[in-house]
């Protein structure tokens, strides 16, 4: 059973590229959720989404920041134009539709550099 | 808005000796959770608390939940060097755990 994948694991951008983060969530799980983690920090929400829809996006930067989770296929976290302050690891997480315990799995997470 | 402050923010100990780490809400919670993220690793689940005065044990990890709901606990009795990471709280006031307000977790260190 596996758990939630990421890919990439790293990812390397100039400034102006566009940075294109995947995550399949655990088999089962209909909600997705996109953190933003910076060195030494906590973790802030960015964005959760069921399948086809944005649920909440609240924490997301309004410009060069996009989601979507599909019907069919991963969800996918999209920075155009990055900057160097978009460096960070990027964790994505899942959860079923129900939950008994309201536990996140967290994937491995993407962790950007931009040069 | 609302915010989750945990302390402390770095702690060492030499191993054997106990830790704990705070979290205090600004407002009431549904309920809280606690992770655990190793260096270089991904947060892992730990717990939740949702009952007010709540004490609930794993091991050598204790984890309290105030009268309140407004503040938790995560103590560590003996620690052992595999103790090592980071513990975040994570405050949920909506009841359905869909936007969990993260503190900024406490990074343990401990010496073997």
């Amino acid at each position: 059973n596996a758990g939630v994948m990421q890919n990439p694991r790293h990812l390397v951008r100039r400034r102006g590229q566009e940075a294109r983060l995947r995550c399949s969530p655990m088999k089962g799980h209909s909600h997705v959720y996109w953190y933003r983690q910076l060195p030494e920090e906590g973790l802030k929400f960015m964005v959760y989404l069921q399948k086809e829809n944005i649920i909440d996006e609240s924490g997301m930067p309004k410009e060069r920041f996009s989601a979507e989770f599909p019907k069919e296929g991963p969800s996918i976290l999209r920075i155009q134009q990055v900057v160097r302050g978009d460096s960070a690891a990027y964790f994505c997480a899942s959860s079923p539709e129900r939950s008994y315990t309201g536990e996140l799995f967290f994937g491995e997470g993407s962790r950007l550099t931009v040069l | 808005g609302q915010q989750v402050m945990q302390i402390p923010q770095y702690q060492h100990v030499q191993e054997g000796e106990d830790f704990t780490t705070y979290c205090n809400s600004s407002t009431t919670l549904s309920n809280i959770q606690w992770y655990k993220q190793r260096p270089g690793g991904h947060p892992v689940f730990l717990i939740q608390l949702v009952k007010s005065g709540e004490v609930k044990k794993q091991k050598r990890l204790t984890f309290q939940f105030g009268e309140a709901k407004k503040n938790s606990s995560l103590h560590i009795t003996a620690t052992q060097t595999t103790d090592v990471g980071t513990y975040f709280c994570a405050g949920d006031n909506a009841g359905n755990n869909r936007k969990l307000i993260w503190g900024l977790g406490t990074s343990l260190g401990v010496n073997p």
